[in-house]
């Protein structure tokens, strides 16, 4: 059964700083492997998918890559903003949309 | 604008009571899915359906129920039979369950048991 981890649970930095979310997963048989932005009391909000046969995937300020020998996936955020401050989840794909969730890292962006 | 409608947006129930939340998408996509949070923690899947008429269980679906009779509407009944009801549920379709689709979601419903 896939499991799906992500450190730290919060994470504050001050705008402007590049940083890196983790999520790690323990079953490397995956489709791909999705991240999402959650607002408070709000749904998620799709940032990138990363199939399995790639290693990245950019957006914007955003860089996803994916390392499924080791069960890795990092979030890059380039040049922080306050308004990046959201919770972001990434999740796995093992079975055509059967995604696993892992429990999000909760970004504050202080200016 | 084509999306997913969840309603209500808050929800309060008494114990022993069934309610019902409404998931309406005008997106025509063929699947649909709940997921239900709480605090602190990733989503989980409650129930999917990937065509009318047709619907699975996820791996938390033990005293939830789906029905899909309309391909646009996926309404979940939350039943007494479920022992902690306390959450945010959200709902989400996406054009089908293979490939690499994408995942809609409605803003969700938060239910709270008095």
């Amino acid at each position: 059964k896939q499991e799906v981890t992500q450190i730290p649970a919060a994470l504050s930095v001050p705008e402007g700083e590049n940083l890196v979310l983790n999520c790690s997963f323990t079953d490397s048989a995956i489709y791909n492997l999705q991240w999402f932005r959650q607002d408070p009391g709000k749904g998620l909000t799709s940032l990138l998918l990363i199939q399995s046969s790639q290693r990245e995937q950019t957006s914007g300020r955003l860089n996803a890559s994916l390392d499924k020998s080791s069960g890795r996936s990092t979030l890059y955020i380039a040049a922080s903003q306050p308004g990046d401050s959201a919770t972001y989840l990434c999740a796995a794909d093992n079975a055509g949309n059967m995604l696993t969730f892992g429990g999000g890292t909760r970004l504050m962006v202080k200016p | 604008d084509g999306g997913i409608t969840q309603s209500p947006k808050y929800l309060f129930r008494k114990e022993g009571q069934n309610v019902t939340l409404s998931c309406e998408q005008n997106l025509n996509h063929d699947a649909m899915y709940w997921y239900r949070q709480d605090p602190g923690q990733g989503l989980r899947l409650i129930y999917y359906s990937q065509i009318v008429n047709d619907f699975q269980k996820g791996d938390i679906a033990e005293g939830y129920s789906v029905s899909r009779e309309k391909k646009e509407s996926f309404p979940l009944t939350v039943t007494s039979a479920q022992k902690n009801p306390t959450a945010f549920y959200l709902c989400a379709s996406s054009i089908g369950v293979t490939g690499a689709n994408v995942l809609t979601f409605g803003a969700g419903s938060r239910l709270t048991v008095l």
